[in-house]
Order: structure tokens, then C-alpha cells, then sequence
């Protein structure tokens, strides 16, 4: 099975500034989608954003962004400007041709005022 | 938007009891799937099922089966409780089809349970 990886368990970041959330996921599919879903402290999961693995421009959501090396398999999520309400628990996915779904452990980010 | 309901937002059992977790989607989504979240290790996948009646293990099914009768429902079911499935459990459901694999999960609220 795909497996993903987070290797940051926490990140803290000064509000308007920027940070970097990685993610890496091991696969031998060719064809998949990865998606970053932000879970705050209501419990529920919100999608930030998402991206084929067939498209090599990278997705863009507003603030968010990612940087994906298909080659590295590594999908980072960048948050620029970043506010308050961008405090919660940030998950990477990785979901395969055949719709099931990975999700890695999780990094926590913590906007200072 | 598409809701997903799960029957119970905390849970409380004894160890050895019988513990049906139950979730309903109202969209006609053809996927459904249970996740458990435990702190630092994320969402794990336990059970899939991508029709009525059809259900793929995921990377945990340990200690968990399921059911799924009718399209909107998809059941996880813990046969004898233990403490380690203390846990939040997670149900999200999915369109389904080839085409649709860019779209998002749609999440349940999630039940908290504590066995005990």
C-alpha cells in the first residue's frame, strides 16, 4: 500500500509571514492525486487544495500553495501571509486510481500573533 | 452540500462489548470508507467499500469489520472492544468512478470512542 510521510509533527509560524509544510508519499502507481485537508479544532476536515499527478504546474489556492517533485515524490504545502485562522492540524493524502485514500500523520502548525 | 452523519459524537464502552459505529451519507456516493485518528499517527485507513456490499481492507482492519447493506450506510463494527481501539473514528464517503478521483472526501464530524 501507498504510504505518506510528514516528518514535521509541529511547525509555528509569525502571522503574514510564510511557512512550509512537507510531505513525501512512496508509490509505484503512475497515476494518482494528492490533496493537503486542514482539520482545526472543530474536528471537521476541510480540503486546502489538491493535484494530479499528470499535471506538472503546480496548484495554487490563494495563499496556498504547493511545490510538487514528482521525480522525489514530495508534495509541500506553502502558506504565505499567514493568519490566525490558519491554526489547526494539516494532513497530506494521497488517493490512487482506484479511489482509496492515504492519509499521513499530521503537522500541527501554530500561527503567533 | 453533501452531509455525512455518524451516529454518535462520543461513545463510551466496556471492554469485550460489541460497539457498532454507524455512518450515512446522503448523496448516492458509491465509496465509503472508516478512518481512526490517533494523535501522531494521523488518519488510518481500516475499511473501504466502493458498492453495496463490497468492502476492501485498508491498513488496519485488525479487530474491525463492516457492512454495507444499502448505498447510504456503511457500518464499522468492533466484535469484542479492547482499550487499545480507544480512539476517533472518522467515516467519509467519495462519488466514486474514475472520473471523479480529483474530488475531495466529504467528512463525517467524527465519534470519540472510549472503551473502557
Amino acid at each position: 500500500a501507498q504510504t505518506v510521510t510528514q516528518s514535521q509533527p509541529e511547525m509555528s509560524v509569525q502571522e503574514a509571514e510564510t511557512v512550509t509544510l512537507s510531505c513525501t508519499y512512496d508509490t509505484s502507481e503512475s497515476d494518482y492525486y494528492l490533496f493537503w485537508y486542514k482539520q482545526p479544532p472543530s474536528r471537521q476536515m476541510i480540503l486546502v487544495i489538491r493535484q494530479e499527478a499528470y499535471k506538472q504546474q503546480n496548484a495554487t489556492e490563494n495563499r496556498f500553495s504547493v511545490n510538487f517533485q514528482k521525480a522525489a515524490k514530495s508534495f509541500s504545502l506553502k502558506i504565505s501571509d499567514s493568519q490566525l485562522g490558519d491554526a489547526a492540524m494539516y494532513f497530506c493524502a494521497y488517493r490512487s486510481a482506484n479511489n482509496d485514500m492515504r492519509f499521513g500523520a499530521g503537522t500541527r502548525l501554530t500561527v503567533k500573533p | 452540500d453533501v452531509k455525512v452523519t455518524q451516529s454518535s459524537r462520543y461513545l463510551v464502552k466496556r471492554t469485550g462489548e460489541k460497539v457498532f459505529l454507524e455512518c450515512v451519507q446522503d448523496m448516492d456516493h458509491e465509496n465509503m470508507f472508516w478512518y481512526r485518528q490517533d494523535p501522531g499517527l494521523g488518519l488510518r485507513l481500516i475499511y473501504f467499500s466502493y458498492d453495496v456490499k463490497m468492502k476492501e481492507k485498508g491498513d488496519i482492519p485488525e479487530g474491525y469489520s463492516v457492512s454495507r447493506e444499502k448505498k447510504e450506510r456503511f457500518s464499522l463494527i468492533l466484535e469484542s472492544a479492547s482499550t487499545n481501539q480507544t480512539s476517533m473514528y472518522l467515516c467519509a464517503s467519495h462519488r466514486g468512478g474514475q472520473a471523479t478521483t480529483n474530488e475531495k472526501l466529504f467528512f463525517g464530524s467524527g465519534t470519540q470512542l472510549s472503551v473502557l
